[in-house]
């Protein structure tokens, strides 16, 4: 049963310009949002979480939103650089939870 | 380099067998998961151990089993191994539960079951 739905396995972008990548959840229980960004070769590393209390969290290129009712969470890196090309995943969890639910990720390739 | 170290890296083996994959978390971490990574796919939570203790499983075979020692570090052993067990298995670590911080993963152990 998969409870966090990434539907674009892959994304190009131009460099300097927005990539977005979008999530959605199933499960409402969800309370605590995170992105993971993963290079070949290396496990997933943190890039950037968000509350259920916010609808927005930023740091400097990346920027979180959620849309709590439409159970939806969107990744935006503005600008795009070279360095963002890896595989993105999105992640989930709950307040009486011991473990994050994953989506199968987005592999971003930003072109020069 | 997060600081959580898996070993072997690579591992080949054949159908029937049993591995043992093993996992130091960061130091001071107590918190270790198991996820596993087929082709294609996200991470599978298999199973999560606090300060020696099991807290949580997922979707993990009964094939397949974990324990966390005195010194923290965990072993996931994987027996009777058929085709459909060759993955990434990731081992992560974080100081006490996922929802409280973010999860810092290892650098992953490739099985391929032949």
């Amino acid at each position: 049963d998969q409870q966090v739905k990434q539907n674009s396995p892959s994304l190009s972008v131009q460099e300097g310009r927005i990539s977005i990548l979008n999530c959605d959840y199933t499960n409402s229980m969800f309370d605590y949002f995170l992105w993971y960004k993963k290079y070949p070769a290396e496990g997933p590393t943190f890039l950037i979480s968000i509350s259920s209390i916010k609808d927005k969290n930023e740091d400097g290129r990346f920027t979180v939103f959620l849309n709590k009712s439409a159970k939806h969470l969107s990744l935006h890196i503005v600008p795009s650089q070279p360095g963002d090309s890896a595989v993105y995943f999105c992640a989930a969890t709950s307040s009486n939870d011991y473990k994050l639910s994953f989506g199968a990720g987005t592999t971003v390739t930003v072109r020069a | 380099d997060s600081g959580v170290t898996q070993t072997p890296k690579h591992l080949i083996t054949a159908t029937g067998q049993r591995v043992t994959l093993r996992c130091s978390p960061r130091s001071g971490d107590l918190s270790v998961y198991w996820y596993q990574q087929s082709l294609d796919q996200g991470l599978q939570f298999l199973i999560h151990y606090y300060n020696g203790e099991e807290r949580a499983k997922g979707n993990i075979l009964e094939r397949f089993s974990a324990q966390q020692f005195p010194d923290l570090h965990s072993e996931l052993n994987l027996s009777s191994l058929e085709l459909g067990d060759s993955a990434l298995y990731f081992c992560a670590s974080s100081v006490a539960t996922a929802n409280t911080g973010e999860l810092f993963f290892g650098e992953g152990s490739r099985l391929t079951v032949l």
